[in-house]
Order: C-alpha cells, then sequence, then structure tokens
C-alpha cells in the first residue's frame, strides 16, 4: 500500500514568488493534515481537512497561504507571495475517517515533507 | 512557554545502553501520547502510543503517562545503532471533531554508537 507522498521534496524560491505543494494521501483516508517545521522549532499543526472540506485551519499563518483539497482526494498548499520566515519543512499526513475507536484507528501517517527555502 | 517542551539534545549512547527520553506538557487536555520516530530526511514514524496514564510495552520500547506530573517517557533497552534518529513526542485530547491535531515536542537527537 502506497504511503502519503509529497511533492516536490525539495523547493528554493525567492522572495515574492509563488510556491506550490502537493500531498497525495492514503487512498481511504478522509482526514488530510498539513504540519510545518520551522528550522530549531517543533513541528507545528496548520491545518485539517476532512474530504474536502476545512474542519480547522487555526494555525494556517497568515492570508499568503491557502490550502484545498479537490473532490477530497490530493490536496495543495500554495504560498503566495513567499516569505522568507516561510521556509522549513512542510509535512502532510492522513488518517482514517474520524470518530473510529482507538488511537490506532485514528494513526497520522506521515509523508516525506517537503523542505521549502525561500531566499 | 510551549504546551510541550522535550530537551532537544543530542544525545549519545553506547550499543546496548538503555535509552531515557522525556517530555513534560503543560496542557491537562491532552489524552493520547503518542512517540514518533524520524529518520533523517524522513517523515516522522509512529512508535508507541498510550492513553491516558500507564504504561506500554513494545519489544525493547516502553512508553509511560503520569498524568499527575504532565510527564511522558520512552525507554529503549538495548539500544541499536539502527536507533539513531530524532525522537518526537506528541499528543492530543478526545477526538471532538478536531481530528488528529496533535502537539509535538521538539524532538531528541539520539545516536547510538558502536
Amino acid at each position: 500500500e502506497a504511503g502519503v507522498t509529497q511533492f516536490p521534496s525539495h523547493s528554493v524560491i525567492e522572495k515574492g514568488q509563488t510556491v506550490t505543494l502537493r500531498c497525495d494521501p492514503i487512498s481511504g483516508h478522509d482526514n488530510l493534515y498539513w504540519y510545518r517545521r520551522v528550522m530549531g522549532k517543533e513541528i507545528k499543526f496548520l491545518l485539517h481537512f476532512v474530504k474536502e472540506s476545512k474542519q480547522d485551519e487555526s494555525g494556517m499563518p497568515n492570508n499568503r497561504f491557502l490550502a484545498e483539497r479537490t473532490g477530497g482526494t490530493y490536496s495543495t498548499l500554495k504560498v503566495q507571495p513567499a516569505e522568507l520566515e516561510d521556509s522549513g519543512v512542510y509535512f502532510c499526513a492522513s488518517s482514517l475517517k474520524e470518530g473510529a475507536r482507538g488511537a490506532y484507528n485514528t494513526e497520522a501517517f506521515f509523508g516525506q515533507g517537503t523542505r521549502l527555502t525561500v531566499v | 512557554q510551549k504546551e510541550v517542551e522535550q530537551d532537544p539534545g543530542p544525545l549519545s549512547v553506547p550499543e546496548g545502553a538503555i535509552v531515557s527520553l522525556n517530555c513534560t506538557y503543560s496542557n491537562s487536555a491532552f489524552q493520547y501520547f503518542m512517540w514518533y520516530r524520524q529518520y533523517s530526511r524522513k517523515g516522522p514514524e509512529l512508535l508507541m502510543y498510550t492513553y491516558s496514564s500507564g504504561n506500554k510495552e513494545d519489544g525493547r520500547f516502553t512508553a509511560q503517562v503520569d498524568k499527575s506530573s504532565k510527564y511522558i517517557s520512552l525507554f529503549i533497552r538495548d539500544s541499536q545503532p539502527s536507533d539513531s534518529a530524532t525522537y518526537l513526542c506528541a499528543m492530543r485530547g478526545l477526538i471532538t471533531g478536531g481530528g488528529n491535531k496533535l502537539t509535538f515536542g521538539t524532538g531528541t537527537q539520539l545516536k547510538v554508537e558502536l
């Protein structure tokens, strides 16, 4: 079974440019999450989709970040325009349908991350 | 103050040693406690989880949670060079619509040397 895949694995862009990150969750996983790790800091939650709907976007830093999940399948995270402080590793994770009993039923499987460098 | 505090290390131990990794937290709403292992350039991989207080053992790994002290631990027995990685503690509250929104520690970098 394929895991969570993210594209690209690494992106270097100039300040002011636009970048779009993509995440393909595990097939059948309704929940999709975006997290970010800025250098030297902990991994922080950005937002949560249930199918195509945004369930919680309380972690989104500002309106330069736009996340979408087309048809409840893959998701994109667009940063426009990118700033230096947006550099970091962006992780996507997916899990089974919310409400399933037990922590393992809702275990979040993470992708390998996209390392974004804004110069 | 961070919700979850974790010593970043690095921690270096000889092969075969017992490793103790710890996190403290401040949010009493946390009910599920996880340990993730992350190898370089990879995503976090769930290693252990515990619901509420108690111990859980899986092979060489033991997870402990003391909710009264807001303190969690991961013990690795007979450590191996392949255990060298960053270990992240993570936690969340009960599922009430927030899904699996996790709060992470900064991670402890572990190196097990031959």
